[in-house]
């Protein structure tokens, strides 16, 4: 069926090390969404990206929607241990009917202080 | 506070039996969502009401089923449990009927079937 892959599954890093976690679908996608899940949490929110090649910041944190709008990224400057969890990727697949929110498996990002 | 709630917080039941999971939305939200997150993985969407309806259908099992209230709060009942539904499950609400909106979880229930 229709997924959204992300990658890498798992990330550790040295805190101030910067990290990037990976989007993609087969299908091109209306829009994408980031949330994160802190442990023992629940996802929260981040951001939403429309158009084609988007680029948006918040802060340290980078997002990135593809040309082709397949892929995203999400990219974290010099990490701190508040950046802890799990990252993921939501893609809105532009199917008849209702649309579907389509998770990504996650990127769990684990930091050494 | 994402101002969704869901009751109860922890669950804990036998194999064969039977159990709902309730969720209220956020104020003015009409969409209610509910997923599955078991260890390790990701959200596996299950189901979706709009205002009352039923909206998507998600990778639920025939033994689940929901509803959504003219009050929008929704109930998720799992119906003859096994050991692989343990799990936690969010209830997600946004304002709209498309995924083009932005979802708000709730705290999630944690379902241990033993």
């Amino acid at each position: 069926g229709q997924q959204v892959m992300q990658i890498p599954q798992y990330q550790h890093v040295q805190e101030g090390e910067d990290f990037t976690t990976y989007c993609n679908s087969s299908t091109t996608l209306s829009n994408i969404q980031w949330y994160k899940q802190r442990p023992g949490g629940h996802p929260v929110f981040l951001i939403q990206l429309v158009k084609s090649g988007e680029v948006k910041k918040q802060k340290r944190l980078t997002f990135q929607f593809g040309e082709a709008k397949k892929n995203s990224s999400l990219h974290i400057t010099a990490t701190q241990t508040t950046d802890v969890g799990t990252y993921f990727c939501a893609g809105l697949l532009p199917t008849q009917g209702a649309q579907k929110l389509v998770f990504g498996q996650g990127t769990r990002l684990t930091i050494n202080p | 506070d994402s101002g969704v709630t869901q009751t109860p917080k922890h669950l804990i039941t036998a194999t064969g039996q039977r159990v709902t999971l309730r969720c209220s939305p956020r104020s003015g939200d009409l969409s209610v969502y509910w997923y599955q997150q078991s260890l390790d993985q990701g959200l596996q969407f299950l189901i979706q009401y709009y205002n009352g309806e039923e909206r998507a259908k998600g990778n639920i099992l025939e033994r689940f089923s929901a509803q959504q209230f003219p009050d929008l709060h929704s109930e998720l009942n799992l119906s003859s449990l096994e050991l692989g539904d343990s799990a936690l499950y969010f209830c997600a609400s946004s304002v709209g009927y498309s995924g083009a909106y932005e979802q708000y979880f709730g705290p999630g229930t944690r379902l241990t079937v033993t």
